[in-house]
């Protein structure tokens, strides 16, 4: 079946590195890629998506591009800040049997100090 | 402002009672969806319903259920029969369509056992 592997975490990194979240993922036929951010106490928000190879999604400084050689779908970001501290998702959303299904991976907390 | 509302946000279960988990969404969602979260864990696919008065079992049905009326509500029913129900349950909505339709998430409601 479908399947989402990501990077173990926590990761912790100082404000204004370099972040990069490995995600890579397991499917038959053409997935469409998200990547969703949980703040502390709250629910899951989309923070960007892809729906085909190639197709670079990007929101608040962060992209991810698909690649479908590699089933790959690594979040990055250039300057990460401390408000960027927060469990990051990333999922495949696939039509089985008429009904769109998300497959998560485990989730990677991200720390950022000062 | 549209969104997805769940209540309460913390609930407490006794041994051997039922409690119902709800969820309103005013974003005029067709699919509606709900979660079980871990710690440390993805998300996992309790149930869904694409269609008012239709619904669907999802990866970890068993002890659950839920009914849906109306297009706005989407209640879930936690019984007895779930033996380990201490978790936090997320509800998500989405429009109807292909797999690139990202799915929006309440914040969620953190159940316990006394």
């Amino acid at each position: 079946g479908d399947s989402v592997t990501q990077m173990e975490g926590p990761v912790t990194l100082s404000e204004e590195a370099f972040l990069t979240i490995n995600c890579t993922y397991t499917a038959t036929g053409y997935p469409s890629l998200f990547w969703y951010v949980q703040y502390p106490g709250e629910g899951l928000q989309l923070l960007l998506k892809a729906t085909k190879a190639d197709d670079k999604g990007s929101n608040k400084g962060f992209e991810a591009t698909y690649r479908k050689e590699t089933t790959s779908f690594h979040l990055e970001k250039g300057s990460v800040q401390v408000s960027d501290s927060a469990v990051y998702f990333c999922a495949l959303g696939h039509i089985i049997q008429g009904a769109q299904k998300l497959v998560f991976g485990q989730g990677t907390r991200l720390t950022i100090n000062p | 402002d549209g969104g997805i509302t769940q209540s309460p946000k913390y609930l407490f279960r006794k041994e051997g009672q039922n409690v119902t988990l709800s969820c309103e969404q005013n974003l005029n969602h067709d699919a509606m969806y709900w979660y079980r979260q871990d710690p440390g864990q993805g998300l996992r696919l309790i149930y869904y319903s694409q269609i008012v008065n239709d619904f669907q079992k999802g990866d970890i049905a068993e002890g659950y259920s839920v009914s849906r009326e109306k297009k706005e509500s989407f209640p879930l029913t936690v019984t007895s029969a779930q033996k380990n129900p201490t978790a936090f349950y997320l509800c998500a909505s989405s429009m109807k369509g292909g797999s690139n339709q990202p799915q929006h998430f309440g914040d969620g409601t953190r159940l316990s056992i006394l």
